[in-house]
């Protein structure tokens, strides 16, 4: 079965701080993980795709096979980056599968 | 482009009444997701359209929900009858098929349900 585990339901930094939001996920095969982001009254959008390796808003992800991780991370954290933060999954032809979420807070 | 619409964005109903969300899908898009956050938990997957049919509908809690997509175009999740459990955020999302892995899913803003 394919499931996301964030551990972390909250995670408070400050501003100009390194931020790491885990993700580490379960399943068998070649996974596609991608890292969606909500913020305040705004609705649930696609922050960046393993696929793509690419760095949105200085966000990056590595997938770690060996310790199946999807950990995002961001050397300097905005307080415009307080929202709530989503690691997916899908085998390419299976529905995303979604963790619980961790709600970043950037303090100032 | 006009992104992916739901109606009605916030819905108070009493235990025991129907209540049907509707979903517009970005045009040209035929899969079709609902997606469920029941409060403090994931966002869990309910069903699955591409076009009319349904392709996954192992997410569907019970059988008093009910999905729909005539045509293939906009799609309706009614609950009937609702109770207390049904409750949370109901999410719609579609993707073009074959672009889902890099393009992801393109959400609503959701249908927040409150059975009292």
């Amino acid at each position: 079965a394919q499931r996301v585990t964030q551990p972390e339901k909250l995670l408070s930094v400050f501003k100009g701080a390194p931020v790491e939001l885990k993700c580490n996920y379960s399943y068998s095969g070649s996974p596609e993980l991608f890292w969606y982001v909500q913020y305040s009254r705004q609705r649930l959008q696609l922050l960046l795709r393993h696929i793509s390796r690419e760095s949105i808003k200085g966000f990056t992800a590595d997938l770690n096979k060996g310790e199946t991780s999807f950990h995002l991370k961001k050397p300097f954290a905005q307080e415009e980056d307080s929202a709530m933060y989503y690691c997916a999954l899908t085998s390419g032809n299976t529905p995303l599968v979604f963790g619980k979420g961790t709600r970043l807070s950037v303090i100032a | 482009e006009a992104g992916v619409t739901q109606f009605p964005s916030h819905s108070v109903i009493e235990k025991g009444q129907t209540v049907t969300l509707r979903c517009d899908p970005i045009s040209g898009h035929d899969n079709l997701y609902w997606y469920r956050r029941v409060m403090g938990k994931e966002i869990k997957f309910l069903l699955h359209f591409v076009k009319e049919s349904k392709q996954d509908e192992s997410g569907m809690p019970n059988n008093r929900f009910l999905a729909e997509r005539t045509g293939g175009t906009y799609s309706t999740l009614k609950v009937q009858p609702a109770e207390l459990e049904d409750s949370g955020v109901y999410f719609c999302a579609s993707s073009q098929v074959g672009r889902e892995l890099f393009y992801g899913y393109t959400f609503g803003s959701g249908t927040r349900l409150t059975v009292v």
